[in-house]
């Protein structure tokens, strides 16, 4: 199947931080990428979807200031947690939808863990 | 806006044993998936299911939907302990939408 990298994995930061999360489809062209935040013992939350080349769409009470989506190349998105806070700590999934797929079908990342301290 | 909602929140079975989960929605869709997630990792995608099919199998998984009942199940037979994790069912909408809305899951733990 399809691969979605993450990076990094894993971030501890200061809050009032900027955090950037790294978002790569390794063997296909990813025409839309979709960020989830997951909060513990939590359901996936679809944060925005960002389609190459086009600004983000943001789901509903997700502040598109805070949360800062560029979709630059068919391979990667990225999301910049601005002046993050403790209330930001979550588990952040991006997934990747390729182009011409018949169905819905995305293939998710493995995950970034963010704690601000 | 719809949301899956599975049942039960939680599942202890022991090994051997058959699990089953379900998941409701409120609204059309065009189809529904089912995603399994380790503690603390992404999300692995399981099977799908479109709106037209009642029944789909792979492998020790079986998936039923129930489109009149907005309800889909799925079966893992002869669990093992490495089946432990939290089980997901995710619908999209009718019209295009790409969106997915995720159920709140149910966390399968298999005892060896």
């Amino acid at each position: 199947g399809a691969v979605v990298s993450q990076h990094p994995s894993r971030v501890i930061c200061k809050s009032g931080t900027s955090v950037k999360i790294e978002c790569r489809s390794l063997d296909f062209q990813a025409t839309t990428m979709f960020w989830y935040r997951q909060f513990p013992k939590q359901s996936l939350m679809l944060m925005a979807t960002s389609n190459e080349g086009s600004k983000a769409t943001y789901e509903q009470g997700v502040e598109k200031d805070k949360f800062l989506i560029n979709h630059a190349s068919l391979t990667l998105s990225t999301l910049t947690v601005t002046s993050a806070h403790p209330e930001d700590s979550s588990f952040y999934i991006c997934s990747a939808r390729g182009a011409g797929e018949a169905y819905n079908e995305q293939f998710f990342g493995p995950g970034t863990r963010l704690t601000v301290l | 806006s719809q949301q899956g909602e599975e049942d039960p929140q939680a599942l202890s079975i022991q090994e051997g044993e058959n699990a089953t989960m379900n998941c409701s929605y409120k609204t059309s869709i065009n189809n529904l998936q089912w995603y399994r997630q380790n503690s603390g990792r992404g999300l692995v995608h399981l099977i799908l299911i479109r709106s037209n099919e009642r029944e789909k199998h792979s492998g020790r998984l079986r998936v039923t939907l129930d489109t009149s009942k907005k309800s889909s199940s799925l079966l893992i037979t002869a669990s093992r302990a490495a089946d432990t994790a939290s089980y997901f069912c995710a619908t999209d909408a009718q019209g295009g939408s790409e969106k997915l809305v995720f159920g709140k899951g149910t966390k399968l733990t298999v005892n060896p």
